[in-house]
Order: structure tokens, then C-alpha cells, then sequence
């Protein structure tokens, strides 16, 4: 069973605050995707990473995915409420694209 | 109009009863999914179905039932629900032709078991 593990679980802080969310694995991966998911509300995909130590930019979020494609990270810059919700990490793997969930990071931006 | 849509959005039903949940979908996507969400486990994998004539077991298959009625059309049975199956239920959607796996969900039943 491929398991892909978040840290923190919870993230509380100041409108303005830098933060960075984990997501880390044993299995290796094809792909890693990142979705933010608001209350009563379906996860959104935000952004898919590809390659090994691949960086992507999305206004003030930046996604990186590890070189051995095991884990990713998620910077969030001058973090605003709107930021507030639900982020999970997905990982790819396998000919038909097989997607598995990580654990979920919930975070709040206090304004 | 939304893409995918579930109904009914929340239910509160007695252990033991037979109830279903159902997924609709207008994008045309050949693959449908069910998941459930916990509280601190993210999205764990019920059912899945690649095709109308292709149905797969996930992670937590066990107490649940699935039927696709038709491409557009996926629904989730629980056959004589129990308090644990109390959780937020996602249908997803995702095209095999398309370059990446993207996922698209509706927007959840809450289901409450008592």
C-alpha cells in the first residue's frame, strides 16, 4: 500500500506569515499533484509536478517535487484568508494512473 | 451548471438501513471514483470504474456496493450502514485520454449513520 504522509496536520497562522507543507513517501512516484479543497466543497486540483526536483510557480505558491520523486513541498508566500482550507498532496503511479491521497494538511490564515 | 454533481448532498440515516448515494457527471469522462473522507485520513478509495463494464474494488470496499448505470452515472450503495460509516463521500471524475490524471469532484454527501 503506498501511503503518503503530511506535515503538519494542522497549520494556524497570521495573515502575511510564510509556511511550507510536507509531503513525503516511501513509494516513488510518476507524477505528484496538489489539490486545495474549501469547505463543503470537492478538492481542486492546483498544480502537477512531473519531474524529478521540478519547481512550479503559482502566484505566491511554489510546489517542489523531490528528486527521487518520493516527496513534495508546498511554500506558500505572504499567506492570505483566502489561502484558508484543505491541502492534499496526490501521488501518480503506474500504466493507468493510479492516484493515492495523502493525509491532508488544514490550514488557517487569521487575518 | 456544476460538472459533477452528487446527490443527496446530506443524509442521516439508521444502522442497518440500505441507502445509496448518487453521481452524475456531464464531462463526458470515461473514469469514475468514489472516496470517502475522515477526519486526519485524507481520501481513501471506495470504488472505481475505468469503463461502464469495468469496476474495481479500492482501499475500503468492504460494506459498500457500486453500480455504473450508464457513462455519465455512478452510484454507491451501502448495503445495511453502520455508525462507522459515518463520513463525507466524494464522487470524482477524470478523462484517460487527457495528458495528466486530473481529478474532478462534486461536491460531497455528508452522510451520518446513527
Amino acid at each position: 500500500t503506498q501511503l503518503l504522509e503530511q506535515s503538519p496536520q494542522f497549520l494556524s497562522i497570521q495573515e502575511g506569515e510564510n509556511l511550507t507543507v510536507y509531503c513525503n513517501s516511501s513509494s516513488v512516484f510518476s507524477s505528484l499533484q496538489w489539490y486545495r479543497q474549501e469547505p463543503g466543497e470537492g478538492p481542486v486540483l492546483l498544480v502537477t509536478v512531473v519531474t524529478g526536483g521540478e519547481v512550479k510557480k503559482l502566484k505566491r505558491l511554489t510546489f517542489q517535487f523531490g528528486d527521487a520523486r518520493k516527496d513534495s513541498s508546498l511554500h506558500i508566500t505572504a499567506a492570505q484568508p483566502g489561502d484558508t482550507g484543505l491541502y492534499l498532496c496526490a501521488g501518480v503511479s503506474g500504466g493507468y494512473q493510479k492516484v493515492t491521497f495523502g493525509t491532508g494538511t488544514k490550514l488557517q490564515v487569521i487575518p | 451548471d456544476a460538472d459533477v454533481t452528487q446527490t443527496p448532498r446530506n443524509r442521516i440515516t439508521k444502522t442497518g438501513k440500505r441507502i445509496m448515494l448518487e453521481c452524475s457527471q456531464t464531462k463526458g469522462h470515461d473514469r469514475m471514483y468514489w472516496y470517502r473522507q475522515d477526519p486526519g485520513l485524507g481520501l481513501q478509495l471506495i470504488y472505481y470504474s475505468f469503463d461502464v463494464k469495468d469496476i474495481n474494488k479500492g482501499e475500503i470496499s468492504d460494506g459498500y456496493s457500486v453500480s455504473r448505470q450508464a457513462q455519465a452515472k455512478f452510484s454507491l450503495s451501502l448495503e445495511s450502514a453502520i455508525p462507522n460509516q459515518t463520513a463525507l463521500y466524494f464522487c470524482a471524475t477524470s478523462d484517460s485520454e487527457a495528458d495528466q490524471e486530473t481529478q474532478y469532484f462534486g461536491p460531497g454527501t455528508r452522510l451520518l449513520v446513527l
